[in-house]
């Protein structure tokens, strides 16, 4: 079972260049989150959706954008990357309900913006 | 006040030890809880739920403590392979179930 993917893992930026991180999952979970993390920071949300054509920001949302089209795909885009945004991004997708069941993660993505 | 949080560690350890975490968090109206477990430049797991009674998993234990906003998970028999870092979850019930993470225990268990 493929669970949460995403892509790419790796990447590297050069200042002011945009790119789009995909993440895709096939449990048919309602939410979709994207968080960072950064040494001795812990997870931050960036943004997170609780639904097909819904998003909503989180802690860290400035300088991303996100779209969340179609149920099973939550993209994270970076418009003019930043060496701040050198980090770990992380994809999950959880199940529906008032209270929230498993969140499932992908394998992360790792960025350097240089 | 950051709104979930714990000690940092490490925590260093012989196996065989009995070790536990603590976390807090801010938000009263936080339905759901969770300890997730992350290895080095690995995703995070689901290692337990939290429930209000408090709950076990073999060596594994979890407590809530809801009056006091604290949540804690006690690790009996400490195993090598249980290195790693440990991270308290909680349900940001604003409405929208968002999960908001501490920024995690590291323990090291050593021979």
């Amino acid at each position: 079972n493929a669970g949460v993917t995403q892509t790419p893992k790796f990447r590297v930026l050069k200042t002011g260049q945009s790119m789009t991180l995909l993440c895709a999952q096939d449990m048919n979970h309602e939410y979709m989150y994207w968080y960072r993390q950064d040494p001795g920071m812990g997870l931050r949300l960036i943004h997170y959706s609780v639904g097909e054509g819904t998003t909503a920001k989180g802690e860290v949302p400035d300088g991303y954008n996100v779209s969340r089209l179609k149920k099973q795909n939550f993209l994270l885009g970076l418009e003019s990357a930043a060496p701040s945004q050198t980090s770990v991004y992380f994809c999950a997708s959880g199940g529906t309900g008032w209270v929230n069941t498993e969140a499932f993660f992908g394998q992360g993505t790792r960025l350097t913006v240089v | 006040r950051k709104e979930v949080e714990q000690d940092p560690g490490p925590f260093n350890v012989p196996e065989g030890a009995t070790v536990a975490f603590n976390c807090t968090y801010s938000n009263s109206a936080s339905q759901s809880f969770f300890w997730y477990r992350q290895d080095c430049r690995k995703e995070p797991k689901l290692l337990m739920s939290v429930y209000s009674s408090g709950n076990e998993d073999g060596r594994f234990t979890a407590q809530l403590n809801r009056a006091s906003q604290y949540i804690s998970l006690l690790i009996r028999d400490s195993k090598l392979s249980d290195s790693a870092t440990y991270l308290c979850v909680v349900n940001d019930d604003g409405g929208y179930n968002k999960l908001i993470f501490g920024a995690g225990t590291r323990l090291a268990v050593h021979p």
